[in-house]
């Protein structure tokens, strides 16, 4: 079964730092782009950023100057790095894999909340 | 920076009716390149057309897409119960990669 899943969310103070997880399976991950989907509390969906297969990153303006994204292609896992984590950044945490040029499977999202 | 504007911001409708969904591009974009998903609380979105036209697997015939340049739209032949959801359009290009349109919600009138 093609699949991912989320991990890590949690209660951060703001400043804080947080690394979520994004395992993958049933499909080829090593050739797969990769992207971060967040959605504010009551909000729509916002991209965070992607990676794609070899490891370039393109990150969204709100958070470029304090998340990255990594992957690991032994471990069939992407990782988005959050520092300096701001009360905005409060949102579920969606990874997806991005076929060609859209989300074709999506992880059922984790939960990031900062607040002091 | 392209912006998709979606219209309206909800939509009232009873079982059975068709939906009207609209997602404009502040420039010309790629068909390719326009998708659109369903989301019903508490899940993740969920893929519904891709390249402005063609259904995901396992989506509904009675779900279709079309347009082109700036102007999409999402239709919903029939209102089944399990279509009253959020509604996106999304749109990959560059700088940003990707981008969402705000959605349409539609409800149950």
């Amino acid at each position: 079964e093609v699949q991912v899943m989320e991990s890590g969310g949690d209660l951060v103070k703001p400043g804080g730092s947080l690394r979520l997880s994004c395992a993958a399976s049933g499909f080829t991950f090593k050739s797969a782009w990769m992207t971060w989907v967040r959605q504010a509390p009551g909000k729509g969906l916002e991209w965070v950023g992607l990676i794609k297969n070899g490891g370039t990153t393109d990150l969204a303006a709100p958070v470029k100057d304090r998340f990255s994204i990594s992957r690991d292609d032994s471990k069939n896992t992407v990782y988005l790095q959050m520092n300096s984590l701001k009360t905005e950044d409060t949102a579920v945490y969606y990874c997806a894999w991005l076929f060609y040029y859209y989300m074709d499977v999506w992880g059922k999202g984790t939960t990031v909340t900062v607040s002091s | 920076e392209i912006v998709l504007t979606q219209s309206p911001g909800t939509l009232s409708l009873s079982p059975g009716e068709r939906a009207t969904l609209s997602c404009r591009a502040s420039q010309s974009i790629t068909s390719t390149y326009l998708a659109w998903y369903q989301q019903k609380p508490g899940q993740a979105p969920r893929l519904l057309i891709y390249s402005a036209s063609s259904r995901a697997a396992g989506i509904p015939d009675r779900f279709s897409g079309s347009g082109s340049g700036t102007d999409f739209t999402l239709t919903i032949s029939r209102l089944e119960p399990e279509d009253f959801a959020v509604y996106y359009c999304q749109r990959y290009g560059s700088s940003p990669s990707l981008t969402f349109g705000g959605g349409t919600k539609v409800e149950i009138k």
